[in-house]
């Protein structure tokens, strides 16, 4: 069973525009909440990460939103560029109680065109 | 000065084999992990160790044994190597149990 579900599962975008994928989680034990971005041939890379405590986070061009009470989360990239395409994964974790296990939504590859 | 380095990139291998992944992490971090990414690019975690002790262990075939020889180094040794093996396995460190995760690059496996 899924525990993270991401989507959707591929998007394009025109740069300059707005990116938009979306995540939800069952758990309610979940509370840490990051985002990972990932190159070919790369390794995932931290983007941006939320707690529960806040619904909105924001770095730069790029924001979470968070619904607790709906039990989903999303990442926004304002004014895409070429550069921001790569697969996009959402995860969740409990933060607290000693074990970080990283739950991971399956993905979603960005293309934004130019 | 790459934070988290896994040897070799490459490996490329046939089945009933025993190979070893072996990972590094000069972030001086206290937990480190092997995850684990199919051909859909799914990630699932597979052990995770803080200290050199094992802290998370998912359902992994006995396979596969990860070994801590110090906090800076995680080693995956796999025996017996089956088709559905081939993946890309990733090795990735966090400050402390809970903190943010830091991945390597990634050891894409292939078994013939």
């Amino acid at each position: 069973q899924q525990q993270v579900k991401q989507s959707p599962q591929s998007l394009i975008v025109q740069k300059g525009g707005i990116s938009i994928i979306n995540c939800a989680y069952e758990n309610t034990a979940f509370d840490y909440f990051p985002w990972y971005q990932q190159f070919p041939g790369k390794g995932p890379a931290l983007l941006i990460a939320i707690r529960p405590d806040v619904s909105e986070k924001k770095e730069g061009r790029f924001t979470i939103s968070f619904n607790k009470s709906a039990k989903q989360f999303s990442l926004h990239i304002m004014d895409s560029q070429p550069g921001d395409s790569a697969t996009y994964f959402c995860a969740a974790s409990p933060f607290s109680g000693g074990y970080n296990k990283l739950i991971f939504g399956a993905g979603t590859r960005l293309a934004v065109h130019p | 000065d790459t934070a988290v380095s896994q040897t070799p990139k490459y490996l490329v291998t046939q089945m009933g084999n025993d190979k070893s992944i072996k990972c590094e992490q000069n972030l001086g971090h206290d937990t480190m992990y092997w995850y684990k990414q199919d051909s859909k690019k799914f990630l699932k975690i597979m052990f995770s160790y803080n200290n050199k002790e094992l802290i998370i262990n998912e359902t992994v075939p006995n396979r596969f044994s990860p070994k801590s020889p110090d906090k800076a180094h995680l080693n995956l040794h796999i025996n017996s190597l089956e088709l559905g093996d081939s993946a890309v396995y990733f090795c990735a460190s966090s400050p402390k149990i809970g903190g943010p995760q830091h991945f390597g690059d990634g050891t894409r496996l292939s078994i013939l």
